[in-house]
């Protein structure tokens, strides 16, 4: 069955610096991965998405990810945070059966000025 | 393009009573999903309807149930409620299976309280 896990439940990061957001995916066939953001009190919105094209994939607001399929992870990155990126992350895999996307735990993350 | 629309945005109930929830999905969408959020459980799946049909659904009691009708628009029932129950429920829609890529768009969910 596939399945995501997120390493750290909680990241605090100073404005300005790098944020790395952890994800390890478990799937036995090639898994669709994506990154959804969500901020108080709202629902979850698309961040970026893995579909077996190119590896690394941009996404909205100066995100990024990067498949690595020998390392079966699918880190989130951004070069510079900004206040406005806080907010909790969620890493998921596309289950081939039953059309659904299995959500990791999330990660909160905190952005200090 | 309206997004997917959620209604009502919080609702509180008391222990026993049924609560309803709806969703109308984006145009074109022929696939609902809901999913509960609750405090420390994170996105738990629980149902899925496509074309008026349940494909799919979580490990959840049967007093979960829902339908989709002919526009698309679901509707999540939730019976004899628990407080356990008490949480974000968020609806879902995509394109119909088989079109790639299943691209979940979110709406920005209904909060039930049950006290």
């Amino acid at each position: 069955a596939q399945s995501v896990t997120q390493l750290g439940s909680h990241v605090s990061v100073s404005e300005g610096a790098l944020v790395l957001l952890r994800c390890n995916y478990s799937s036995s066939v090639p898994p669709y991965l994506f990154w959804y953001v969500q901020y108080p009190n709202q629902g979850l919105q698309l961040l970026l998405k893995y579909t077996s094209a190119a590896t690394l994939v941009k996404g909205i607001n100066g995100f990024e990810a990067e498949f690595k399929k020998s390392e079966t992870s699918f880190h989130l990155t951004k070069p510079s945070a900004h206040m406005s990126d806080a907010a909790e992350y969620f890493c998921a895999v596309s289950v081939t059966t039953g059309n659904k996307l299995v959500f990791g735990a999330g990660t909160i993350l905190r952005v200090k000025s | 393009e309206a997004g997917v629309t959620q209604s009502p945005t919080h609702l509180i109930k008391t222990r026993g009573q049924q609560a309803t929830l709806r969703c109308s999905p984006i145009s074109g969408h022929t696939s609902v999903y809901w999913y509960q959020q609750a405090l420390g459980l994170g996105l738990q799946f629980l149902l899925w309807y496509d074309e008026g049909e349940e494909r799919n659904r979580g490990n959840f009691p049967p007093r979960f149930s829902g339908r989709q009708f002919p526009n698309y628009s679901s509707e999540l029932n939730v019976n004899a409620l628990e407080l356990e129950d008490s949480a974000l429920y968020l609806c879902a829609s995509s394109l119909p299976p088989g079109s790639g890529a299943n691209v979940l768009t979110f709406g920005a969910g209904s909060r039930l309280t049950v006290l």
